[in-house]
């Protein structure tokens, strides 16, 4: 079965400085993998998924995340992270033959003026 | 185009006491899904369902019963609601069919409070 570790639970930025949240999952195959956001008192909102194709995936809200099979990762990444990005994070993996995906525990995004 | 909506947003129940929780979407979505989110333990799976008329049970089905009638619509019922079901509760669905990189589309979620 497959699974997924975020393993920071809270992440504090400075607004204006660079962010990495990070995402390790555990599949013998590929994997589909999608980062969701959850703003306060909000459902979970999708920012980007990998499917196939090229590692690098770019999403909405100026978010990226690059998936590396070697290390079995799919971090979320932001150049330059805004007031309006503190949220809840969260990594989620798919597989063939399931359409069930199997979200990790998130990470709490908070960021200081 | 509403996408998806649960009713009520919030709700207090008292040990034992029963409720629906109601899901409805409006994208012709074949797969609906009701998860729990509690504190430290991200999302987890209650019930979920690939069609009208059919449930299944996902990681924490205990205590929770389904039905899915309508194509759009996905029921959630507590029949005798205990403190550890105090939860927010989401609904999600989407498109369905064989492929795994499917997005899930999620309501605002239901805040229920069991005393």
């Amino acid at each position: 079965a497959q699974s997924v570790t975020q393993p920071d639970i809270h992440i504090t930025v400075s607004e204006g400085a660079s962010l990495e949240l990070r995402c390790n999952y555990s599949y013998g195959a590929t994997p589909y993998l999608f980062w969701y956001v959850q703003s306060p008192g909000q459902g979970l909102q999708l920012l980007l998924k990998y499917f196939s194709g090229d590692t690098l995936v770019q999403g909405i809200k100026g978010f990226e995340a690059e998936f590396k099979r070697s290390q079995s990762s799919f971090n979320l990444r932001k150049p330059s992270v805004h007031w309006s990005d503190a949220a809840e994070y969260f990594c989620a993996v798919g597989t063939g033959g399931s359409y069930i995906p199997t979200f990790g525990r998130g990470t709490s995004l908070i960021v200081h003026p | 185009n509403a996408g998806v909506t649960q009713t009520p947003k919030f709700r207090v129940l008292k040990t034992g006491q029963s409720m629906t929780l109601l899901c409805a979407q409006d994208m012709n979505h074949e797969y609906m899904y009701w998860y729990r989110q509690d504190p430290g333990m991200g999302l987890r799976l209650i019930h979920y369902s690939v069609g009208e008329g059919t449930t299944a049970k996902g990681e924490v089905p205990d205590g929770y019963n389904v039905s899915r009638l309508k194509k759009q619509n996905f029921l959630l019922g507590l029949e005798s609601a205990a403190p550890s079901q105090t939860s927010v509760y989401f609904c999600a669905s989407s498109y369905g069919g064989d492929s795994a990189s499917d997005t899930q589309y999620f309501g605002p979620g239901t805040r229920l409070t069991v005393l």
